[in-house]
């Protein structure tokens, strides 16, 4: 499967736990972005990468959000002392951004981690 | 915050009937694309439609955009019981390319 992945699917922990979550995009793709859906909502853009680089940060992203993507292949996505409000689905897309030719806008979305925040 | 809004939030049809999808945005875009999610899932990409295009089809989906209403729609023509899903409109802006997406409209196509 060369779709994009995510790890873990589920994750339940308790409020004030750390959590961490991992999304491996297509290979070859060079951005990579985060998104959170809240139920009966559409995606809300978190984050993206350019490869190694953090390009932009929502301002929904408070401190306790942090993400990396160190080699530019997968990316992490930490939450400190979770809250209940943090209770959601996270998801990731990738695409590929060309710098010249026809730029393909589409993104590809793994099939999300969901997080409940007892 | 949310850019788009879909309209109607929910729509029941038969198989085999067509199902129209309405979508609006309030700022300019470079291209507005349109996605399904089936319940609990990720979404799966269906069609873009660029800000100087006016119509495009894909199969059983025709997508039209009117940027001086900052509006566009999604026809799914000859539905299937496999159709059902939620549909969202994403509009993209600016070199991030990132989306903004509406509430979505839960489509329910009955056998």
């Amino acid at each position: 499967d060369t779709g994009v992945s995510q790890d873990p699917r589920h994750k339940i922990t308790k409020r004030g736990q750390n959590v961490t979550f991992r999304c491996d995009p297509i290979s070859e793709h060079n951005r990579l972005y985060w998104y959170r859906q809240t139920l009966g909502q559409g995606p809300e853009f978190l984050t993206y990468f350019q490869n190694e680089a953090q390009l932009e940060k929502s301002r929904l992203l408070s401190d306790r959000f942090s993400a990396e993507r160190p080699k530019g292949s997968f990316s992490t996505l930490e939450i400190q002392r979770t809250e209940q409000g943090d209770s959601a689905m996270y998801l990731c897309a990738s695409s590929l951004f060309r710098t010249s030719g026809t730029h393909l806008y589409e993104q590809y979305f793994g099939p999300g981690t969901r997080l409940t925040v007892t | 915050s949310q850019q788009g809004e879909e309209d109607p939030q929910a729509l029941s049809i038969q198989e085999g009937e067509n199902a129209t999808m309405n979508c609006s945005y309030k700022t300019s875009i470079n291209n507005l694309q349109w996605y399904r999610q089936n319940s609990g899932r990720g979404l799966v990409h269906l069609i873009l439609i660029r800000s100087n295009e006016r119509e495009k089809h894909s199969g059983r989906l025709r997508v039209t955009l009117d940027t001086s209403k900052k509006s566009s729609s999604l026809l799914i023509t000859a539905s299937r019981a496999a159709d059902t899903a939620s549909y969202f409109c994403a509009t993209s802006m600016g070199s991030n390319y990132k989306l903004t997406f509406g509430k979505g409209t839960l489509l329910t196509v009955n056998p």
